[in-house]
This record gives structure tokens, C-alpha cells and sequence, in this order.
């Protein structure tokens, strides 16, 4: 059985410019919601994509965006980059939509917007 | 609204000794419980869920929790710690009211000294 991978480690943008995260879910998942860490904060709920739909949004801006693909694997697209974008970027994948469903998470990605 | 707050910043305890992190939940429907672990440079373990049924609920690693609905608490035990468990520790949660977000704490740091 896979893990939850993410695409790159770490990542270094200026601000203004785009970025895209990716994302493979964990053998079996059709599930993915994506995260921004903070430094010393919890996880904050960016969106989740079941079956290659937008199924929620948490409060981020409409430049934070995301896709589904087929084999379930997600990417999160972020435009016009701000200083506080700053972040880890988490993936997490699920079986299902069911609200008990632990969540498998991924290692991250480090952006550093300078 | 749904919410969760972590009092504790930081616990430290020696190891061979229990440890208990605390954690506080406010939702609008029947609460899904769950307690995360993240290590350095490392994305988010699942340690243990509450959903249903018995309050004692037991998880990876030798950690437990109790649910306390009174108290709309959940707190993280261990009846003896280790150096090892030194880490970052989340409480997050969902309701049953059709919701797909979930709350993460801030977190809490704990310490184990040996």
C-alpha cells in the first residue's frame, strides 16, 4: 500500500508569482483535502475534492484553487503569491466523505514566499 | 461554529511517567474526535478517533483518550511516556451535521525527559 506522496519537498517563489502542489492519495482514496500549515499553528482547511469535484471550501481567497484527476491524485494552485503564503502545504486522503474517516497525510511542501 | 482549542502550548513530563494532553471542542452537532501526531519535518500521523460508543478510546502507539461529553473534552493519554513520544500532538474535529471541514487545534508540544 502507497502513502500519500507530495510534490515538491520545498519550494522557493517571489510574491506575485504562481505555484502549483501536488498531490497522489493513498492507494484506494478517492478523498483529498488540502491544508496550510503556519508556522507554529494548526492545520487550516484550504478545500477537499471527492471524485473530482470541489466538495468544500474553507476561508481562502478564490487564487487558491485546486484539481482532481482521475487516478485521484490533486494538485493546489496558488496565484498571485503573498508574503503570508508562507506555509506547509498538507495533503491529507480519505475513503469516502464519511465525517468519521481519518484523514492520511502526506510529508508536504514547504513554500517560502520571498 | 465548530472549534477546538489545545490550553497547553507545551507539556513537559518525565519519561515513565503518564502524560495528558488536553483538548476542548465545541460543535454543533454529535462530535468526531481525532487526535494527530506530527514529528519534525514530517506530515500529520493518526493516533486515535472518537466517534461512537465507549469514552475510553484506545489508539496507536499506547496512546488513549477519554471523551468527556459533559465537559465537551477530549484529552490524550498515556500511562507511561517515552523520550520518543516527543512531538507535536493535534486534536481535530468534525460534527455529523453534513460537514466536511475539519477543525484542527494550535497543537501542543510535548516534551519527554529522560
Amino acid at each position: 500500500e502507497t502513502g500519500v506522496t507530495q510534490s515538491p519537498t520545498h519550494l522557493i517563489k517571489t510574491r506575485g508569482q504562481q505555484v502549483t502542489l501536488r498531490c497522489s492519495s493513498q492507494s484506494g482514496h478517492n478523498t483529498v483535502s488540502w491544508y496550510q500549515q503556519a508556522l507554529g499553528q494548526g492545520p487550516q482547511f484550504i478545500f477537499q475534492y471527492y471524485r473530482e469535484e470541489e466538495n468544500g471550501r474553507g476561508n481562502f481567497p478564490p487564487r487558491f484553487s485546486g484539481l482532481q484527476f482521475p487516478n485521484y491524485s490533486s494538485e493546489l494552485n496558488v496565484n498571485a503569491l503573498e508574503l503570508d503564503d508562507s506555509a506547509l502545504y498538507l495533503c491529507a486522503s480519505s475513503s469516502g466523505l464519511a465525517e468519521n474517516n481519518e484523514q492520511f497525510f502526506g510529508p508536504g511542501t514547504r513554500l517560502t514566499v520571498l | 461554529a465548530q472549534s477546538v482549542a489545545q490550553p497547553e502550548d507545551q507539556v513537559n513530563v518525565a519519561e515513565g511517567n503518564p502524560l495528558t494532553v488536553k483538548c476542548t471542542y465545541s460543535v454543533s452537532g454529535n462530535p468526531y474526535l481525532f487526535w494527530y501526531v506530527q514529528y519534525p519535518n514530517r506530515g500529520l500521523q493518526f493516533l486515535l478517533k472518537y466517534i461512537t460508543g465507549d469514552n475510553l478510546v484506545k489508539g496507536s502507539y499506547g496512546f488513549e483518550a477519554e471523551f468527556n461529553k459533559s465537559q465537551t473534552s477530549f484529552h490524550l493519554k498515556k500511562p507511561s511516556a517515552l523520550v520518543s513520544d516527543s512531538a507535536l500532538y493535534f486534536c481535530a474535529v468534525r460534527d455529523d451535521t453534513g460537514g466536511f471541514k475539519t477543525i484542527f487545534g494550535a497543537g501542543t508540544r510535548l516534551f519527554v525527559k529522560a
